[in-house]
């Protein structure tokens, strides 16, 4: 079974303050995403990596910076937290094209809460 | 605009009550919808992946249909069990800009009562 955990399952952060998540997958998938999920609006793709080292904005970038040093591992960065940062968290990974559903896995997601 | 739109927003059966949801989209071009079910505080989980080519794709208790003419799907949930209370996600996904990208509706809520 694939499996993608995420480090935290609840956050509570302080205004500016700098934040680290951090979602770790053991399918050597190449792609990894970060979306945020909010009441009423669905996800939202805020960054994806499709290999080590590279990394392409989303929808809603701002606010946030990635990581990717490891295939294994995705890490989401907000450098100076805001209270409108405050959401649902949800790391995803998937495999190269080549695999027939092309299926996508989500983490269980972390809850931040930015005061 | 590549849109998915789902309806109702939320919906209360009974245990062991049918119920569809349903979802409409504007992608274009299309390459296959999915079915997600989330449970609270949790992260979706797959129910069914559909291409153009399919219209009906049952996993357990839930059938997804597909209309690839009219763009609508529907997912339908035979004899419900408490363990069903979730939000259910219908994502479309589509080669747009040399990349594959997913659009995700924003759900449907289901809360089945004893």
């Amino acid at each position: 079974d694939v499996k993608v955990t995420q480090s935290s399952r609840y956050l509570v952060k302080r205004t500016g303050e700098k934040v680290f998540l951090e979602c770790v997958q053991d399918m050597d998938h190449e792609n990894m995403f970060w979306y945020r999920q909010d009441p009423g609006l669905g996800l939202r793709l805020i960054y994806f990596s499709y290999d080590v080292k590279m990394k392409e904005k989303g929808d809603i970038p701002e606010g946030y910076s990635v990581s990717r040093e490891k295939k294994e591992r995705f890490s989401l960065i907000l450098e100076s937290a805001s209270t409108n940062q405050t959401s649902m968290y949800l790391c995803a990974s998937r495999g190269a094209w080549r695999t027939y559903s092309y299926e996508q896995y989500f983490g269980p997601g972390t809850r931040l809460t930015v005061t | 605009k590549n849109q998915v739109e789902q309806s109702p927003q939320s919906l209360i059966i009974l245990e062991g009550k049918n119920c569809t949801l349903q979802c409409n989209y504007t992608v274009s071009p299309f390459s296959n919808l999915r079915w997600y079910k989330q449970d609270t505080g949790r992260g979706p989980v797959s129910l069914t992946i559909m291409t153009f080519s399919e219209n009906t794709k049952s996993n357990r208790r839930y059938t997804a249909t597909l209309d690839a003419d009219t763009k609508q799907s529907s997912l339908h949930i035979t004899a419900s069990q408490l363990s069903d209370s979730a939000s259910y996600i219908c994502v479309v996904s589509a080669w747009m800009d040399s990349s594959y990208k997913l659009i995700f509706g924003s759900g449907t809520r289901l809360l089945v009562r004893p």
